[in-house]
């Protein structure tokens, strides 16, 4: 399965919001209803971290800000109003159809 | 508190051997399967190896098949990384992540790639 996000960078103004799209090019729903689809945040000299997982759930600790949606072959990460501790890059992963898990090729956001 | 830490990256030659290894802690480790991902400079993050919990169970990307060898030491809370035949493109950052929670029965799919350790750092190069 092909994932691709877009844009690949994101400039954005502090307090504004921002949005990722992942395309991947098969349905990801899983045999048992569910959509194994994650997003992950990879700041600079830092390890991955799993933000949101089956599309819409927020891990414990990230703040509300970030939301995640979507269905099917389409889905969106959204950050309510961007803070300077989100720059980063951020990728979508499924793990609906494996193996391979794979990931999207990322997408840069930085600050105007 | 719930975590990995890998080692064992370096400097290697193409052509060469490495074995990578992770140890985790504050979970049971003989419940969960494993992955190996990593980061090559300037690229993106990049799946590389599962093993299930048991062992039994283990795939590769086809960047590494036959190259790589995914192991684990469940008494040791332990999961390595046995890389031959490097190549200048296997330089990067390679990082475990957990898995799957696996019962006696079945494994949820929720936990996937929820705990990651600081990753181990890899560079074939002459």
């Amino acid at each position: 399965v092909v994932m691709t996000q877009s844009p690949l960078s994101l400039p954005v103004t502090l307090g504004q919001p921002a949005s990722i799209s992942c395309t991947s090019s098969q349905s990801l729903v899983y045999s048992g209803g569910d959509t194994y689809l994650n997003w992950f945040q990879l700041r600079p000299g830092q390890s991955p971290r799993r933000l949101i997982y089956k599309v819409s759930n927020r891990d414990s600790g990230v703040p509300d800000r970030f939301s995640g949606s979507g269905s099917g072959t389409d889905f969106t990460l959204n950050i309510s109003r961007v803070e300077a501790e989100d720059v980063g890059v951020y990728y979508c992963m499924q793990g609906s159809h494996w193996p391979p898990w794979t990931f999207g090729q990322g997408t840069k956001v930085e600050i105007k | 508190e719930v975590q990995v830490v890998e080692s064992g990256g370096g400097l290697v030659r193409p052509g060469g051997s490495l074995r990578l290894s992770c140890v985790a802690s504050g979970f049971i480790f003989r419940n969960y399967t494993m992955h190996w991902v990593r980061l090559a400079p300037g690229k993106g993050l990049e799946w590389v190896s599962y093993i299930s919990n048991t062992g039994s169970a283990r795939y590769y990307a086809a960047s590494v098949k036959g190259r790589f060898t995914i192991s684990r030491d469940n008494a040791k809370n332990s999961l390595f990384l046995q890389m031959n035949s490097l190549r200048d493109e296997d330089t990067a950052v390679y990082y475990c992540a957990r898995g799957w929670f696996c019962g006696a029965t079945s494994c949820s799919m929720d936990d996937s790639f929820d705990v990651w350790g600081q990753g181990t750092s890899l560079t074939v190069s002459t």
